[in-house]
């Protein structure tokens, strides 16, 4: 089976550190995607992971690890603009993403 | 603008209208995808293409015809649609759909979506 947990909602505040668990069972992996996703908008992409380690752009890094199933997103220095939900996927080999539900993260001031 | 456009951006429709909503993407890409969010639900694959041939189908109701004449066209047809089929359509792209470790041409490219309401 496939499954791909995140928590539900998660708060902040400006200025802080959130870190977005992901974790996984899936049949098979090929790679983890991180999208965002504004309210009433689509999702764009933030990164992906291959291989074990983080990967960093700019504010946002991401994590992985493919022996526990286990990814995190890690934002720093939060901004308003940030608010959004974050959304894990899961790559298969060729098939289209798998999509976990979603984190809706709120940032306040 | 991520280079895929959908349109049209909202749509009302009775249970017994046929009506069609389009996705373009102007990134040269071959696969497309629709995709189906419903309010607190995750995102939900419905069919996908490459290199215009259909290679996957989550078992959507036969309600929902795609059709995809070419890698940068893709449509879905919707007729007798119930109520529960209100959400937010979305269509995606990417350069392909690779079989080994993904790479960036996996990334998918989404269009803005197309909020149905069908009353």
């Amino acid at each position: 089976g496939q499954n791909i947990d995140q928590p539900t909602e998660m708060t902040a505040t400006e200025g802080a550190i959130v870190q977005i668990n992901c974790t996984y069972q899936t049949s098979g992996f090929n790679g983890l995607f991180w999208y965002q996703q504004h309210a009433g908008e689509a999702p764009t992409f933030l990164s992906y992971n291959v291989l074990d380690g983080l990967e960093e752009k700019g504010r946002f890094s991401s994590f992985l690890s493919r022996s526990k199933g286990y990814s995190y997103l890690l934002l720093k220095e939060l901004q308003m603009k940030d608010s959004a939900s974050y959304l894990c996927a899961v790559s298969q080999a060729g098939t289209a993403l798998i999509f976990g539900k979603g984190t809706t993260l709120s940032v306040s001031s | 603008e991520t280079g895929v456009t959908q349109t049209p951006r909202h749509l009302v429709m009775g249970m017994t209208n046929k009506k069609s909503l389009k996705c373009e993407q102007h990134l040269g890409h071959n696969a497309m995808y629709w995709y189906k969010q419903s309010a607190k639900k995750p995102l939900e694959l419905m069919f996908v293409y490459n290199f215009k041939e259909q290679t996957e189908n989550n078992s959507v109701p036969s309600r929902f015809s795609p059709e995809c004449p070419n890698s940068s066209h893709l449509f879905l047809h919707l007729h007798t649609l119930q109520p529960e089929d209100s959400a937010l359509y979305l269509c995606a792209s990417s350069q392909e759909i690779t079989a080994g470790l993904a790479q960036n041409t996996d990334t998918q490219y989404f269009g803005p979506g197309t909020r149905l309401t069908v009353l």
